[in-house]
């Protein structure tokens, strides 16, 4: 089985700074890593996702993810924040195995805090 | 692409009764379905996950006779909340995968049910 850890529940950060949201996950198989954001009352969007390949991953609205196999991670970083970038934000992992259908495991969520 | 829509988006029921929750692809066929509940706060927990033409699989404590799912065409799946309490009171998000690819879930808005 799969889990993942967000050991930041809440991270505040003022406009314009730098960011981390920190993702742990173990698993003793293979996995694909995903990081999600869902804003109030919404469902979620995809930020981006590792399969394989480069360990840096780019996603949308700058963000970008790397994947650390040795230590078990994939940290989310953003150079700069905007306020819009307020929301909840979840990893994930899935078993690596191509053909679709395999459920996630969610992370308890980071709630990212852009203040001015 | 890949858009998922979820109808209602928001319900109130009163106590005891059935709500019938619908979660469509719109320009895909989804050969997997996957509800989820969300608390309040909370990351999202897998209730159930569904293939076209078979009945659900159902995550360990989550009641099959409770929370009725049918998956009847590749762009359709219904979750039914039978005789509803209060306590069924949440934030259901749906999402939709292909057979081929690679595992990317693609997720409803959701659907806020209360029940008084």
């Amino acid at each position: 089985a799969q889990s993942v850890t967000q050991l930041d529940s809440q991270v505040p950060v003022f406009e314009e700074a730098p960011v981390e949201l920190r993702c742990n996950y173990s698993s003793s198989v293979s996995v694909y890593l995903f990081w999600y954001v869902q804003y109030p009352n919404q469902g979620l969007q995809l930020l981006l996702k590792y399969l394989s390949g480069s360990t840096l991953v780019k996603g949308i609205n700058g963000f970008e993810a790397e994947f650390n196999k040795s230590q078990t991670s994939f940290h989310l970083r953003k150079p700069s924040v905007h306020i819009s970038d307020t929301a909840e934000y979840f990893c994930a992992v899935s078993l690596a195995t191509w053909g679709g259908g395999n459920k996630l495991t969610f992370g308890t969520g980071t709630q990212l805090k852009v203040e001015l | 692409g890949a858009v998922v829509s979820q109808h209602p988006s928001r319900v109130i029921c009163k106590s005891g009764t059935s709500v019938k929750i619908e979660c469509r692809s719109l320009d895909f066929q989804a050969t997997t379905m996957f509800w989820y509940r969300q608390f309040p706060k909370k990351s999202l927990m897998l209730m159930a996950t569904s293939n076209e033409g078979s009945k659900a699989t159902y995550e360990q404590g989550v009641e099959k006779d409770k929370f009725l799912i049918n998956h009847a065409s590749l762009t359709l799946s219904t979750l039914t909340v039978t005789s509803a309490h209060p306590e069924d009171s949440s934030f259901y998000i749906c999402s939709a995968s292909t057979s081929g690819g690679n595992n990317e879930q693609f997720f409803g808005p959701g659907t806020r049910l209360t029940v008084l």
